[in-house]
């Protein structure tokens, strides 16, 4: 079985520019989560996703972070304009559905830095 | 809302010998728990859980023991390998929602 998918693996921008991170979750499963890991940090939930709909954004930072997946599939996250406080491991995961949130399958991520 | 912690944020352990990792949570009421390894350059890993009617559950060279009288749970790794290197990341309920906190993490080092 495939794992979770991400990319790029690795991106470096200059602040107030943009930059966008996709994600392929395992086939099958319904609920897709983002992730903000700051180095020394445990991972930080951004988004949770149930299909195409968003189940838990509270976390998410709205004036310049979005994401959105439109067919219940795969996912972009996007940063507009990036802050070099948004350097961070931005993880992907996956669950069969959100009754089961503790069998989540995590992506390699994609690491971002800020400068 | 719930909190997770760790000790220690660093241990190093000569190959062979047991490791203990120590986490602490502020909830009393959740009731689930999750231990996560995190190799570098990967993304967190399930290990084991335990749910908060249960002590104690082991699994293949790992234990973790719950103690909900002081919020506290440990991840024990029985003979300690050097593929056992890694971040460690207990993770608990978050009070609304379904999904987890996770706690900062405890990089294991094994020594040789």
């Amino acid at each position: 079985e495939a794992g979770v998918a991400q990319s790029p693996r690795y991106k470096i921008i200059e602040k107030r520019q943009s930059v966008a991170f996709w994600c392929n979750p395992i086939s099958g499963h319904a609920t897709l989560y983002w992730y903000q890991q700051i180095l020394g940090q445990g991972p930080k939930l951004l988004i949770q996703f149930q299909n195409n709909g968003v189940v838990d954004d509270s976390q998410l930072p709205k004036d310049r972070f979005s994401a959105e997946r439109l067919k219940g599939v795969d996912s972009t996250l996007k940063i507009q304009p990036a802050k070099l406080e948004d350097s961070a491991v931005y993880l992907c995961a996956s669950s069969l559905d959100r009754a089961t949130p503790y069998e989540q399958y995590f992506g390699p991520g994609t690491r971002l830095t800020v400068t | 809302g719930e909190s997770v912690g760790l000790h220690l944020p660093t241990l190093s352990v000569q190959e062979g010998d047991n490791s203990i990792i120590n986490c602490a949570y502020s909830n009393s009421a959740s009731d689930y728990f999750i231990w996560y390894k995190q190799e570098s350059g990967k993304g967190p890993q399930f290990i084991i859980d335990i749910r908060s009617n249960m002590d104690k559950r082991q699994g293949q060279r790992v234990t973790v023991l719950l103690n909900k009288t002081v919020k506290h749970l440990s991840l024990q790794i029985a003979a300690t390998q050097p593929g056992d290197s890694a971040v460690y990341f207990c993770a608990a309920p978050r009070d609304y929602g379904q999904n987890f906190v996770f706690g900062p993490g405890t990089r294991l080092s094994v020594l040789p």
